[in-house]
């Protein structure tokens, strides 16, 4: 099982809102580590969106527009990068990234495709 | 302008050997810590090293763990990957990024290949 679990593929409409998961292995309890989330567009190396680990930790890429944000949901054990308000432009791979401090090591998930329809 | 740029890829026979360099620009790159990560053709992420500002603390995937070694000058502003007893698998595009991915270069694309 990896350790960062993200759907493979995502479609919505323009204008809607798309909630992309990284659900994290059981035993890894989402509430002690920061989300960071990437956009990846083809061609194009990895822009960095932003981070989260709660309300009052958290962090938006330098030039992010707001309508990208972070949150979690404990329940499931999961990451959340919620997009607002699709654009077509919005269309790219999103990847979810953890550091795993027991592995001296950072993990990607497994990248989810995203398809403005 | 905040910019990395990474050179040294190309085509290289298993069991060869490839040093991967990143120029740093416009940050003070020696109070950043700095990581190589790599993508697969048409693959996922997948970090490879990472190595403190100061030097003082590196850390390795295990999959690339023995062969490759991470460094660098923070006096030339410079990353750099050496990779030895390279296999199939390790080809991919090489990416350095600062901290934990603020900031990512072009990438530099490695071919393992006889």
């Amino acid at each position: 099982q990896a350790v960062l679990t993200q759907p493979s593929s995502l479609s919505a409409s323009p204008g809607a809102s798309a909630s992309l998961t990284c659900t994290l292995r059981s035993g890894i309890n989402v509430a002690t580590y920061r989300i960071y989330w990437f956009q990846q567009k083809p061609g194009s190396p990895p822009q960095f969106l932003l981070r989260y680990k709660s309300d009052s930790d958290k962090q938006q890429g330098s030039g992010v527009p707001s309508r990208f944000s972070g949150s979690k949901d404990a329940s499931a054990n999961a990451g959340i990068l919620l997009i607002s308000g699709l654009q077509s432009e919005d269309e790219a791979d999103y990847y979810c990234m953890i550091w795993q401090s027991s592995a001296s090591s950072y993990v990607f998930g497994t990248g989810t495709k995203v398809t403005v329809l | 302008e905040v910019q990395l740029v990474e050179s040294g890829g190309g085509l290289v026979q298993p069991g060869g050997s490839l040093r991967l360099s990143c120029a740093a620009s416009g940050f003070t790159f020696s109070s950043y810590d700095m990581n190589w990560v790599r993508q697969a053709p048409g693959k996922g992420l997948e970090w490879v090293s990472y190595i403190s500002s100061s030097n003082y603390t590196i850390y390795y995937a295990d999959s690339v763990r023995g062969r490759f070694t991470i460094s660098r000058d923070n006096a030339r502003n410079s990353l750099y990957l050496q990779m030895n007893s390279l296999r199939a698998e390790d080809t991919a595009v090489y990416y350095c990024a600062r901290e934990f991915g603020t900031t990512w270069g072009q990438g530099t694309l490695v071919t393992v290949s006889s």
